[in-house]
């Protein structure tokens, strides 16, 4: 069975850092890319970015609004997706999930965890 | 980046009612674009893909169609589960975007 669970959530205070971990089950991690989408308390969904699998490059996409704060990285060996986000925002609440990406389609999702950016 | 316009933002429908809702994309998106539906207090599921696909599991009464810029979601007969948020999602070019969300509650 497909899992992903999304740890590392929390309380922080604006402009300290955070890093959320996307542990992955079920499946050949290695194989897939990993999304990572977010939703601020009674707001909509906001794709954040992506990391591709390492046969094609590992590379990155992000958000504007992210870009420059946020970094995607992987872990093949832990089955372990991270997203690593500095100079936190008030803005940047909300729960954040990690996604399985196969093509062009998310097909499995995490239960999300909760960031808090508050003084 | 490319703006996804979902209407309407809210709707109250019965059960048995025919439901539509639209996304449109600011420019042309081929069939680059997912319907997926979202329960309080859970992640959402995916209901259909490349516009008119349904996914596997998802029963016959919903349906997608459009392409390029306008695209629809129809449910032919509302269901008591099927009082959600759905939202629509370009994956044509980066960054995806989603649509804002149209929220279906009981009439």
């Amino acid at each position: 069975e497909v899992q992903l669970v999304e740890s590392g959530g929390g309380l922080v205070q604006p402009g300290r850092s955070l890093r959320l971990s996307c542990t992955a089950s079920g499946f050949t991690f290695g194989d897939y890319a990993i999304t990572w989408v977010r939703q601020a308390p009674g707001k909509g969904l906001e794709w954040v970015g992506f990391i591709r699998s390492e046969a094609y490059g590992g590379t990155t996409e992000y958000v504007a609004s992210v870009k420059g704060r946020f970094t995607i990285s992987r872990d093949d060996s832990k089955n372990i997706a991270y997203l690593q986000m500095n100079s936190l925002k008030t803005e940047d609440t909300g729960v954040y999930y990690c996604t399985r990406r196969v093509g062009q389609n998310l097909d499995y999702w995490g239960q999300g965890t909760l960031v808090t950016v508050s003084s | 980046d490319i703006q996804m316009t979902q209407s309407p933002s809210s709707l109250s429908a019965s059960v048995g009612d025919r439901v539509t809702i639209t996304c449109r994309a600011s420019q042309g998106i081929r069939n680059d674009l997912d319907w997926y539906q979202q329960k309080p207090g859970k992640a959402p599921n995916r209901l259909i893909y490349a516009a008119s696909s349904l996914q596997g599991g998802v029963p016959s009464r919903f349906s997608g169609s459009g392409s390029g810029t306008e695209f629809t979601l129809t449910i032919s007969s509302l269901q008591p589960e099927d009082f959600a948020t759905y939202y629509c999602l370009q994956h044509n070019s980066y960054p995806w975007t989603f649509g804002q969300g149209t929220k279906v509650e009981i009439k």
